[in-house]
C-alpha cells in the first residue's frame, strides 16, 4: 500500500538557521498539506497547497514559513530561520480529492531547535 | 473557524470492556469526521471515520456515532485489546473550499491487561 514519506526523520537545528522539511505525498494525489504537533499537544493545520499554489495557511504557518513542489514528487516545507517554539513533529498528509477526503499521514520529521 | 473538543484526556479501560471517547464541534458547516490513532512517536493513522449523510458507520470493533443536531460523535470500541492502547484524535473538516482537519486534543487510552 503506497505511503506518504519524509525525510529526515529527525533534524536538530540551531535557532536562526533554515531547515527544509521533504515530504513524498502518495503518487496520484492532488493535495498537500502540512501540519505540526507539539510534543504532548494536538496536531495543528499549517497549510494546505494544490495546483502549485496555497489553499489555506493558518496564523502560525507566517513569513518565516514557505512551500514549494519544486518537482512532480516532492513538497517541502522551508522555515526560514528557526525558533525555540519552532520545536515540534512536522507531518505532511495527502489526499486524493479534497472534499471530505481521507488525508494519509507522513510519519514525521521530528525538529529540534536549540 | 472550527473548534473541536474531545474528552476524556485520559481514559483506562479493562482488557475486554469498551471505550468511549467523544468529540463536538463547533462549526455546522463541517461534514467529514475521521478518527486517528497515534502510537507513540508514531504518524497518525486513520481507524474510522463518518460522513454527515450517516449516523452510525461500524468497522469490527469500531463504530462511530454522528449527531449533527447536537454537534457531537463518538468513538466505540468493543472488546478492547491492549494494542488499543494509543493516542485517539478526533478531527472535523468544513466544506467551505479549503480541506483542513481541526483535531480534538486527544485522548490517551490504556488498556490494562
Amino acid at each position: 500500500e503506497p505511503e506518504v514519506t519524509q525525510t529526515p526523520s529527525h533534524q536538530v537545528t540551531q535557532m536562526g538557521q533554515e531547515v527544509i522539511l521533504r515530504c513524498v505525498p502518495i503518487s496520484n494525489h492532488l493535495y498537500f498539506y502540512w501540519y505540526r504537533q507539539i510534543l504532548g499537544q494536538k496536531v495543528e493545520f499549517l497549510v494546505s497547497f494544490y495546483n502549485n499554489e496555497i489553499s489555506e495557511k493558518s496564523e502560525i504557518f507566517d513569513d518565516q514559513f514557505s512551500v514549494e513542489r519544486p518537482d512532480g514528487s516532492n513538497f517541502t516545507l522551508k522555515i526560514r530561520s528557526t525558533k525555540l517554539e519552532d520545536s515540534a513533529m512536522y507531518f505532511c498528509a495527502s489526499s486524493l480529492q479534497q472534499r471530505q477526503e481521507t488525508q494519509y499521514f507522513g510519519p514525521g520529521t521530528r525538529l529540534l531547535v536549540l | 473557524g472550527e473548534n473541536v473538543e474531545q474528552h476524556p484526556s485520559t481514559l483506562s479501560v479493562q482488557e475486554g470492556d469498551s471505550a468511549v471517547i467523544k468529540c463536538t464541534y463547533s462549526d455546522s458547516a463541517s461534514n467529514y469526521f475521521p478518527w486517528y490513532k497515534q502510537e507513540l512517536g508514531k504518524r497518525p493513522q486513520l481507524i474510522i471515520d463518518i460522513r454527515s449523510n450517516v449516523g452510525e458507520k461500524k468497522d469490527q470493533r469500531i463504530a462511530v456515532t454522528l449527531n449533527k443536531t447536537a454537534k457531537h460523535f463518538s468513538l466505540h470500541i468493543t472488546e478492547t485489546q491492549p494494542e488499543d492502547s494509543a493516542v485517539y484524535f478526533c478531527a472535523a473538516t468544513a466544506t467551505d473550499g479549503n480541506e483542513k482537519l481541526t483535531f480534538g486534543t486527544g485522548t490517551r487510552l490504556t488498556i490494562i491487561p
